[in-house]
């Protein structure tokens, strides 16, 4: 079965400072998928990355950098120099192998607030 | 915008009733896969369809049902609503061609607020 579990429920931040979101993931496959997703305020969920599990190269893209470490299953997200607009429920998901197919499984979210 | 369209944005229906929620996919995608987010069980997958045919079935309940027609857009239909199935309710579409779809980022609509009362 996978699993994936974001510990931290509700961050909470000053505009510019810089915030990490934990995700820790459980799968028995050696092949799978990690995304992050955003669901701002007005409800839709933003897909933000796609990782695949032979892909250890962490990556940057502007304000946001993520940080795959396949030791000890965990896919993290930063945000360098928060904005107001970076609030929203932050979402991490496992998409792994058998018949499991389209399957995403998702965290419980992080809710992220970025005070002026 | 995702390119992936759901309607209504919002639905609010009583207890025993039936409602329909319709999802287009993106243009091309041939895969649909259906979540249901409520605040107690979070995003949960409830079922995927490739091309026409079912693939995949999750958490869904036997009175929740869905098909996918040859013009590619997808209905859920539920059915003796009850107040714990009010939720958001969200639509993704994802394109290749093998069905796997486990290489595929799932792209989502803007989902369907149902609300019972």
């Amino acid at each position: 079965a996978q699993k994936v579990t974001q510990a931290q429920t509700e961050i909470s931040v000053v505009e510019k400072e810089d915030v990490t979101l934990d995700c820790v993931y459980e799968t028995r496959d050696t092949t799978y998928y990690l995304f992050w997703y955003k669901q701002p305020p007005s409800g839709e969920l933003v897909f933000l990355i796609r990782r695949n599990s032979f892909d250890e190269q962490n990556e940057i893209s502007g304000r946001y950098s993520w940080n795959f470490q396949k030791s000890t299953s965990s896919f993290n997200f930063t945000i360098t120099a928060s904005q107001v607009v970076d609030s929203a429920v932050y979402f991490c998901a496992l998409n792994a192998g058998g018949t499991s197919y389209g399957k995403l499984t998702f965290g419980q979210g992080t809710i992220l607030t970025v005070h002026p | 915008d995702s390119g992936v369209t759901q309607t209504p944005k919002h639905l609010i229906t009583a207890t025993g009733q039936r409602v329909t929620l319709r999802c287009s996919p993106r243009s091309g995608d041939l895969s649909v896969y259906w979540y249901q987010q409520s605040l107690d069980q979070g995003l949960q997958f409830l079922i995927q369809y490739y091309n026409g045919e079912e693939r995949a079935k999750g958490n869904i309940l036997e009175r929740f049902s869905a098909q996918q027609f040859p013009d590619l857009h997808s209905e859920l239909n539920l059915s003796s609503l009850e107040l714990g199935d009010s939720a958001l309710y969200f639509c993704a579409s994802s394109g290749g061609t093998s069905g796997s779809s486990r290489t595929d980022t799932q792209y989502f609509g803007p989902g369907t607020r149902l609300t019972v009362l």
